[in-house]
């Protein structure tokens, strides 16, 4: 069954080092998200991807966070440098135009 | 006012009882939706979806949308232990660009 991959699953970093996440995609799904989810809270939008364009990066923290995917297929996500509040889950999501989203099992970010 | 509401729980129920999940939106424009499942430290899952008002059913899972009333639901039948996690609403536009907005998400805990 197909589905999205995100790795790593778990990092621990220190507070001002720079970290990065990676996600493949389901294959074909041009459309691509990466959530942030703070616990016990619901995902919320970092950035959309269309193939390699941005759609939405409205709340994303440019001064610290980028994005990319420059061939329309993976991304990756990066912080630098990452502080004690981006302790979080970093959920990647696919869809196919604007349908349902797939969700990969995201990568817990522990800042210390 | 946050434009997806939903009861946070926790919500404790005994083995086979019935269910009720629910979500309010304020944003007229959503006519995509979506039930998740997330396990403890896992990626939500996709459960339900539904396009516009009605119902939905897929063997123990029915999902209902009331567009007029702003108002969706997920019924559980006959819920099981394996039921136990966080249950989360998305809705969509489903125009181009539009991403999906999810509720907070209501814990439920399926008791043997």
């Amino acid at each position: 069954e197909a589905e999205v991959a995100q790795s790593p699953r778990y990092k621990i970093t220190e507070k001002s080092q720079a970290v990065a996440f990676w996600c493949d995609p389901i294959s074909g799904h041009a459309t691509l998200y990466w959530y942030r989810q703070i616990l016990g809270q619901g995902p919320e939008l970092l950035v959309q991807f269309q193939d390699e364009s941005v759609v939405d990066d409205s709340q994303l923290p440019k001064d610290r966070f980028s994005a990319e995917r420059l061939k329309g297929v993976d991304s990756t996500l990066k912080i630098q440098p990452a502080e004690l509040g981006d302790s979080a889950m970093y959920l990647c999501a696919s869809s196919l135009e604007d349908t349902e989203a797939f969700f990969g099992q995201g990568t817990r970010l522990t800042v210390v | 006012q946050k434009e997806v509401e939903q009861d946070p729980g926790p919500l404790s129920v005994p083995e086979g009882a019935i269910v009720s999940l629910n979500c309010t939106y304020s944003n007229s424009a959503f006519q995509y939706f979506m039930w998740y499942r997330q396990y403890s430290r896992k990626g939500p899952e996709l459960l339900m979806y539904t396009y516009s008002s009605g119902n939905k059913e897929d063997g123990r899972f029915t999902a209902q949308v009331d567009k007029s009333s702003k108002y969706i639901s997920l019924f559980i039948r006959d819920s099981q232990p394996s039921d136990s996690a966080t249950y989360l609403c998305a809705m969509s536009a489903g125009n181009y660009g539009q991403n999906f907005v999810f509720g907070p998400g209501t814990r439920l805990s399926v008791l043997p």
